[in-house]
């Protein structure tokens, strides 16, 4: 079945460093990638997407890789700040399953000033 | 930011009563979702629609249904509330084919005591 894999489930950093989170999943047929930022009390919100069309992608200090051979796709996260604390998830679109959008289990990262 | 609301924010209620969750979205989105957050931080997706009379469900089984009969409106109902269905409940809606932002609401935290 689907399933989408997300690693670390937690994730302390030092302000100033980088953050790292990373995502397999078990389609190979999927072919559209987001990561999702949830703050307190608030929805997710979309941060950054990828499809399998390209390798890579990036927005200021976050950036996305996506290896389709591996099925795995990582969340970058430089320079991070106070307010990068929250809940991220990845996503996957399962197109086998009727295009449904399957999300990991989160990573709560802690930015420690 | 999103066109969508969800109400109560926050339900508080006895055991054995029938609940709606309400959303709605201003954006036009063929597709809505509902999800069962976890404390523990996971998304678990319960219904889904691709339109206008079109209910699935999701990958976690649930006792609530729900309706379409407009585009705008996705309601979520219990018939009978028990203490298990205490959760917070997140509604999301996006375009077409499910391979673009999907815009969440801020939720809805429902205790059943």
């Amino acid at each position: 079945g689907e399933n989408v894999e997300q690693h670390p489930s937690t994730l302390s950093v030092q302000e100033g460093d980088s953050a790292v989170i990373k995502c397999t999943y078990s389609d190979s047929a999927s072919n559209y990638f987001p990561w999702y930022k949830q703050e307190l009390g608030k929805g997710p919100q979309l941060i950054i997407d990828i499809r399998s069309n390209v390798g890579e992608k990036k927005d200021q200090r976050i950036a996305v890789t996506l290896n389709k051979t591996a099925k795995h796709f990582s969340l970058h996260i430089t320079e991070t700040q106070p307010e990068d604390s929250a809940v991220y998830f990845c996503a996957a679109l399962f197109k086998a399953a009727g295009n449904k959008l399957t999300f990991g289990g989160g990573t709560r990262v802690l930015v420690k000033p | 930011e999103a066109d969508i609301y969800q109400t109560p924010r926050y339900l508080v209620i006895g055991t054995g009563k029938k609940i709606t969750l309400e959303c709605s979205q201003t954006m036009g989105h063929d597709k809505m979702y509902w999800y069962q957050q976890d404390p523990g931080m996971e998304l678990h997706l319960i219904h889904y629609s691709y339109g206008v009379n079109s209910t699935e469900k999701g990958d976690l089984s649930s006792e609530s249904t729900v309706s379409r009969i407009r585009t705008e409106h996705f309601p979520l109902t219990l018939e009978s509330a028990r203490p298990s269905h205490t959760s917070q409940y997140l509604c999301a809606s996006s375009w077409g084919q499910g391979d673009t932002e999907a815009f969440f609401g801020q939720g809805t935290r429902l205790t059943v005591v």
